[in-house]
């Protein structure tokens, strides 16, 4: 299996402040057809997943614009410009390359 | 609008079964492929696997073979998931989710599952 490795696991910010989330995989998720099989998704409290990033760069509709994901092959990022209040819940990246399988979680939290 | 509602809450002894469906809505049922994750109590997300509503082909996670049963009505637009055996380590809520191109864009609401003696 493909395992996704997230840090950090915990993470307090500021509001207005930036924050990084950063997924690792232990294969390549870098498909023949030049697309990345990364996808970031958000749980708020009490809520079902929802997806934020697919393709490990591309935002869903109606995301806002300051979520924003980047990488490739085995290393990837998601990065919140600057932090809001609602962007509290638990961030998850998930390889659909092959059985999929789901980071650890990073939890984010308001300071 | 597009959606997926589940099914309600259940309890279960340990050994039996439980059956969690999935109807669809908004959308053409045997499009996309139905997969179906767990959340065990203050846990990540686990995939058990997935349906194809067209044609029933299933694929699922190596952990589950042989305890997980996934089928689908496209008549009423609804899939359902199956887990035989449980024990006390299935408890979590289970939701299914479409995958649509490569992504889950639209997740159903969980249903949970408590198994307890």
């Amino acid at each position: 299996d493909i395992v996704l490795t997230q840090s950090p696991l915990s993470l307090p910010v500021t509001p207005g402040e930036p924050a990084s989330i950063s997924c690792r995989s232990s294969q390549s998720l870098l498909y023949t057809d030049g697309k990345n099989y990364l996808d970031w998704y958000l749980q708020k409290p009490g809520q079902s997943p929802k997806l934020l990033i697919y393709l490990g760069s591309n935002r869903a509709s109606g995301v806002p614009d300051r979520f924003s994901g980047s990488g490739s092959g085995t290393d990837f990022t998601l990065k919140i410009s600057r932090v809001e209040a609602e962007d509290v819940g638990v961030y998850y990246c998930m390889q659909a390359l092959q059985a999929e399988t789901f980071g650890q979680g990073t939890k984010l939290e308001i300071k | 609008q597009v959606q997926l509602v589940q099914s309600g809450a259940e309890v279960k002894r340990p050994g039996a079964s439980v059956r969690v469906s999935c109807k669809a809505s908004g959308y053409s049922f045997t499009d996309c492929l139905i997969h179906w994750v767990r959340q065990a109590p203050g846990q990540g997300l686990e995939w058990l696997g997935w349906i194809n509503p067209d044609g029933g082909a299933t694929n699922r996670a190596q952990k589950f073979q042989g305890r997980v049963t996934m089928t689908s009505d496209t008549s009423i637009s609804t899939a359902y998931m199956e887990l035989s055996r449980l024990t006390s380590d299935d408890t979590a809520v289970f939701y299914c989710a479409r995958k649509k191109d490569s992504t889950y864009d639209i997740w159903g609401q969980g249903t949970m599952v408590t198994v307890s003696s």
